[in-house]
């Protein structure tokens, strides 16, 4: 089955620009995976599908500051215009014939 | 409004059992894969259960065989049985939906918290 592997964090100013990665493991390159965003004391909310592609398919009310994109076995998150409501934990998940899997999250700070 | 609203969660003893609910509203719920995910205090997401729309049911080795998922369609209803709980099962368990054959979770809960301590 799929593993994802994420750093366990990363910071950015407020403004400034941040890319997020998750990293599939071999032999499953060609995953999709969904990015979750956990703002602190509350429950997940999807922002986005990303396949292998690169192409990027959001969330209801997600906004334009986010964005998908995929290299390889690599996908991206990157968040633009960084606000302080984007402090949070971002995990990215993938799935296979009846399983789900979770990468371990990147807690982002905005300095 | 999209919503799934969790509810059964508490305190119960090792060994013992507990039933989750989540009520869903805002969409074709007999249309969609619902989940179940649970996150340990200060530690990710770990996935618990999948039922599909034809009630196929999928469970990691942590929990299966102890954990049984079901719906409801009629009632817009999922739930969680949960056996032989033990303090590793403490946590907050979150309900979760995925349109059929799509794998990303893209609707949520608020989360429902269960512990297990005598």
């Amino acid at each position: 089955q799929p593993v994802l592997t994420q750093s366990p964090s990363a910071s950015a100013s407020l403004g400034a620009s941040v890319k997020l990665t998750c990293t599939l493991s071999s032999g499953h390159s060609t995953y999709a995976i969904a990015w979750q965003q956990q703002q602190p004391e509350k429950g997940p909310r999807y922002l986005m599908r990303v396949g292998s592609d690169g192409s990027h398919n959001k969330g209801d009310g997600i906004p334009d500051r986010f964005s998908g994109s995929s290299s390889g076995a690599e996908r991206y998150l990157t968040i633009s215009s960084l606000q302080s409501e984007d402090e949070a934990d971002y995990y990215c998940q993938t799935w296979g014939t009846g399983i789900r899997v979770f990468g371990g999250g990147t807690k982002l700070t905005v300095l | 409004e999209v919503q799934l609203v969790e509810s059964g969660g508490g305190l119960v003893q090792p060994g013992g059992s507990l039933r989750l609910s989540c009520a869903a509203s805002g969409f074709t719920f007999r249309s969609n894969d619902m989940h179940w995910v649970r996150q340990i205090t200060g530690n990710g997401l770990e996935w618990v259960s999948t039922i599909g729309t034809a009630g196929d049911t999928y469970y990691p080795d942590s929990v299966k065989g102890r954990f049984t998922i079901s719906r409801e369609n009629g009632r817009n209803s999922l739930y969680l049985q949960m056996n032989s709980l033990t303090a590793g099962d403490t946590a907050v368990y979150y309900c979760a939906s995925a349109v059929a054959g799509q794998g990303a979770l893209n609707i949520w809960g608020q989360g429902t918290m269960v512990t297990v301590s005598s």
